[in-house]
């Protein structure tokens, strides 16, 4: 069956530091590839998204690149700031039935000045 | 008001009474979710309408009820609910694309955060 697995959390960053957040994902066909942010006491929000192999999604500074080859779409931002702290989830859909969102367990970040 | 709104923010309430939870999104879309998300669980989904009538259910418990009135509202009737139902609800919208390319982008509402005694 489809699935998603993220890096386990909570990951802690001084302000500027490089930020991975692994996600690998199982799926039948090609799915469609997301990355939803929570703020604190917020709902989730789209920060970005990439429909096939090889496509980059990119949004605020963040960015992640479809890649079929090793079934990965790492989130990656250069510099984060302390307003990036929210928790993070990978998800995926497949085509033809895009009600149904696969999760990952998300991963929270905190930033610090 | 724009995007998904969801009243009450908040709520406590015993395991003997009845309440409802409210969402109301402004985007025209014509799906709407309702998702419960609990710590360290992925995000479970509850319930989806597509023009106003449930397409899945995902087997949850009867003490659940959702009502779907027209495209733009969405409600969850909660009654004798137990403590595990403790919860952040989520309410989502789109615009359902089944059969297309599957987008499956979803606006998700602030949530209500439910805590039953």
């Amino acid at each position: 069956g489809n699935s998603v697995t993220q890096m386990e959390g909570p990951v802690t960053l001084s302000e500027e530091a490089f930020l991975t957040i692994n996600c690998t994902y199982t799926a039948t066909g090609y799915p469609s590839l997301f990355w939803y942010v929570q703020y604190p006491g917020e709902g989730l929000q789209l920060l970005l998204k990439a429909t096939k192999a090889d496509d980059k999604g990119s949004n605020k500074g963040f960015e992640a690149t479809y890649r079929k080859e090793t079934t990965s779409f790492h989130l990656e931002k250069g510099s984060v700031q302390v307003s990036d702290s929210a928790v993070y989830f990978c998800a995926l859909t497949n085509a033809g039935n895009n009600r149904k969102l696969i999760w990952g367990l998300g991963t929270s970040l905190a930033v610090n000045p | 008001e724009t995007g998904v709104t969801q009243t009450p923010r908040h709520l406590v309430m015993g395991m003997t009474n009845k309440k409802s939870l409210k969402c109301e999104q402004h985007l025209g879309h014509n799906a709407m979710y309702w998702y419960k998300q609990s710590a360290k669980k992925p995000l479970e989904l509850m319930f989806v309408y597509s023009l106003e009538e449930r397409v899945e259910n995902n087997s949850v418990p009867s003490r659940f009820s959702p009502e779907c009135p027209n495209s733009s509202h969405l409600f969850l009737h909660l009654h004798t609910l137990q403590p595990e139902d403790s919860a952040l609800y989520l309410c989502a919208s789109s615009q359902d694309a089944s059969g297309t390319s599957g987008m499956g982008e979803q606006f998700f509402g602030p949530g209500t955060r439910l805590t039953v005694l």
